[in-house]
């Protein structure tokens, strides 16, 4: 079945730092790829998404590219916030249902 | 920015005991889940629901387990009989289509069940 495993945490950074999370799946067919993220005290909210191979899904400055051959969507962002303190989760669906990851915790610190 | 809201935010509740952890679903959604999330683990699925019935669901969600849409409104998910490993915080979802290549599934802020 579907799987995924992502990096886990947690991980504490320094503002402006550089932030890659690792996500890596196993799937059948042609699953679309999240990552969702879970700010304190708050829902799960998606981040970001790919559909297809070699897409790249990106907002707030973060990225991922959806990479059939190695079968991963790496998070990264390029300078980490305090704001970006939050669980991040990867994610794939092909069909209704979401399979997660077990989240990462990152805390950013001024 | 519409969202999908969550009743109890925390419940603690004594084995055996039933729960009926409530959610509203975005308005003009038609597809509803549950998912959960016990501590330490990954979020997992429960269910889904659409027209009025259960369109899948995962091997957790056994017969104490059930869900409602009662008013048009409220989206349920029932517990009849609480048991320590339902200990979890439960999510629920929704969105407006069932594909999830193009469509996003809006998540609520979750429901913490302790179970004691």
């Amino acid at each position: 079945g579907n799987s995924v495993t992502q990096m886990e945490g947690p991980v504490t950074l320094s503002e402006e730092a550089f932030l890659t999370i690792n996500c890596t799946y196993t799937a059948t067919g042609y699953p679309s790829l999240f990552w969702y993220v879970q700010y304190p005290g708050e829902g799960l909210q998606l981040l970001l998404k790919a559909t297809k191979a070699d897409d790249k899904g990106s907002n707030k400055g973060f990225e991922a590219t959806y990479r059939k051959e190695t079968t991963s969507f790496h998070l990264e962002k390029g300078s980490v916030q305090v704001s970006d303190s939050a669980v991040y989760f990867c994610a794939l669906g092909g069909s209704e249902k979401l399979v997660f990851g077990k989240g990462m915790k990152l805390t950013v610190n001024p | 920015e519409p969202e999908v809201t969550q009743t109890p935010s925390h419940q603690v509740t004594q084995m055996g005991q039933e729960v009926i952890l409530r959610c509203v679903p975005i308005s003009n959604h038609l597809y509803f889940y549950w998912y959960r999330q016990i501590l330490g683990q990954k979020v997992e699925f429960l269910v889904s629901f659409y027209n009025n019935e259960i369109s899948e669901k995962s091997e957790i969600f056994d017969d104490q387990f059930s869900v409602e849409r009662p008013d048009g409104s409220n989206f349920t998910l029932k517990i009849r009989s609480t048991k320590l490993e339902d200990s979890a915080m439960y999510f629920c979802a929704s969105s407006f289509s069932d594909r999830t290549s193009g469509n996003t599934i809006y998540f609520g802020e979750g429901s913490w069940l302790t179970v004691v």
